[in-house]
């Protein structure tokens, strides 16, 4: 089942804060977060794993609840950089055999 | 250089044709992926391989076929190509638990 991410798009100016939200239908084993610029490849930032364990090499905090289903991707005092769409993947297990389905992405627009 | 590499990075072709998309994993990883992005839609999943078995399908049409070869390099056939099919083509790797490094695709045009 795709995730479902919020908003669709987002304008900010530099220096504000953004949320990016990502929720299932499904139980999750872990989301992951990405970032694309056009014409790019997906950069990896963020993996949130079932039993709270974060890895990310990027200064961008994200929360997970298990519970919910749900994962938010936090982008403080946002910078020209943070341009982007920004996606969403689930895995609902774990182990070899997993995939990671992606939403539809956010676009993310930082302004002067 | 994210350590997956992905070639050609581009491909024109008829339709009716067939090719061959090739993608080498970072070292190390043993997960390749093949994901499908359509202008302005987001990755469509299309197969997943461990340690060269398949794992995983996804939306994967029938004229659509991949594999996983002993030095883990990965190959993803498309043939019959109809116009509906160009797109971006990515690859990606990982170790378990931990995030997809993506290729940097392969952009298919079929006219």
């Amino acid at each position: 089942q795709q995730p479902v991410q919020s908003p669709q798009a987002v304008i900010l100016r530099e220096g504000e804060d953004a949320v990016i939200n990502c929720s299932s239908s499904k139980a999750l084993y872990s989301v992951h977060w990405y970032r694309q610029k056009h014409g790019e490849a997906p950069v990896f930032l963020m993996i949130l794993l079932k039993g709270g364990e974060q890895k990310g090499h990027e200064k961008i905090s994200a929360s997970f609840n298990e519970k919910k289903q749900q994962s938010s991707l936090y982008l403080t005092a946002s910078q020209l950089s943070y341009s982007g769409t920004y996606f969403c993947g689930t895995l609902n297990y774990g182990g070899s055999q997993g995939n990671l389905i992606f939403g539809k992405g956010t676009k993310l627009s930082v302004k002067p | 250089d994210s350590g997956v590499t992905q070639t050609p990075k581009h491909l024109i072709t008829a339709t009716g044709q067939r090719v061959t998309l090739r993608c080498s994993p970072r070292s190390g990883d043993l997960s390749v992926y093949w994901y499908q992005q359509s202008l302005d839609q987001g990755l469509q999943f299309l197969i997943q391989y461990y340690n060269g078995e398949e794992r995983a399908k996804g939306n994967i049409l029938e004229r659509f076929s991949a594999q996983q070869f002993p030095d883990l390099h990965s190959e993803l056939n498309l043939s019959s190509l109809e116009l509906g099919d160009s797109a971006l083509y990515f690859c990606a790797s990982s170790a378990l638990n931990y995030g997809y490094t993506f290729g940097s695709g392969t952009r298919l045009t079929v006219v």
